[in-house]
């Protein structure tokens, strides 16, 4: 099955400072990729997503950059704030394959943003 | 337009009970997916449902079930509780599958 593997496990940056998430994955058919923020004591809020057809996405502050020869995809936080502080997970699906909807998920980052 | 809903919230069980927990997917949407978050694993995917169908298996043991009501409210089940299955199970749900997954706040399930 898909393998996605994410760096760096924890990131530290200061308030107003870019934050860069890399991940890979190992299966050429995956074709999305979304990417997750979880805040403690609660679920993964979706908060960007990108397709294979598509090699950057932006979204105010959030960009998502894909490269499928690589098969890696980062994402981008400029202007860091304190409230982005969370753990951050990137995953990656099959969309019309024989998995259907299922996500592969990194192991997630835990960022923390300094005042 | 009201998120996902997991409940209970919390719940403690012993090793050798069952449990039910209960997702009430986003209006519209008609897929249901369940996730397991542990320390140890990560996120893993336990089965996916599409009008009342399981459409998708993750690599978890039989004692895991679940199933998909007319309205798409799914629950799942876990039966025979060992201690590892202590973990926080959640829900996400989507208009289809081939569409963006929406996370509830998940069930924080404690096997003692």
């Amino acid at each position: 099955g898909e393998n996605v593997e994410q760096h760096p496990s924890t990131l530290s940056v200061q308030e107003g400072d870019s934050a860069v998430i890399k991940c890979t994955y190992s299966d050429s058919a995956s074709n999305y990729f979304p990417w997750y923020k979880q805040e403690l004591g609660k679920g993964p809020q979706l908060i960007i997503d990108i397709r294979s057809n598509v090699g950057e996405k932006k979204d105010q502050r959030i960009a998502v950059t894909l490269n499928k020869t690589a098969k890696h995809f980062s994402l981008h936080i400029t202007e860091t704030q304190p409230e982005d502080s969370a753990v951050y997970f990137c995953a990656a699906s099959i969309r019309g394959g024989s998995t259907l909807g299922r996500l592969y998920f990194g192991r997630g980052t835990q960022l923390t943003v300094w005042p | 337009k009201a998120g996902v809903t997991q409940t209970p919230r919390y719940l403690i069980k012993t090793r050798g009970q069952q449990v039910t927990l209960s997702c009430s997917p986003i209006s519209g949407h008609r897929s249901v997916s369940w996730y397991q978050q542990t320390p140890g694993q990560g996120l893993q995917f336990l089965f996916e449902y599409f009008s009342e169908t399981q459409r998708n298996k993750g690599n978890f043991p039989g004692r895991f079930s679940g199933r998909q009501f007319s309205n798409s409210r799914s629950e799942m089940n876990v039966s025979t509780l060992e201690l590892g299955d202590s973990a926080l199970y959640l829900c996400a749900s989507s208009l289809a599958e081939d569409r963006p997954q929406y996370f509830g706040a998940g069930t924080r399930l404690s096997v003692l």
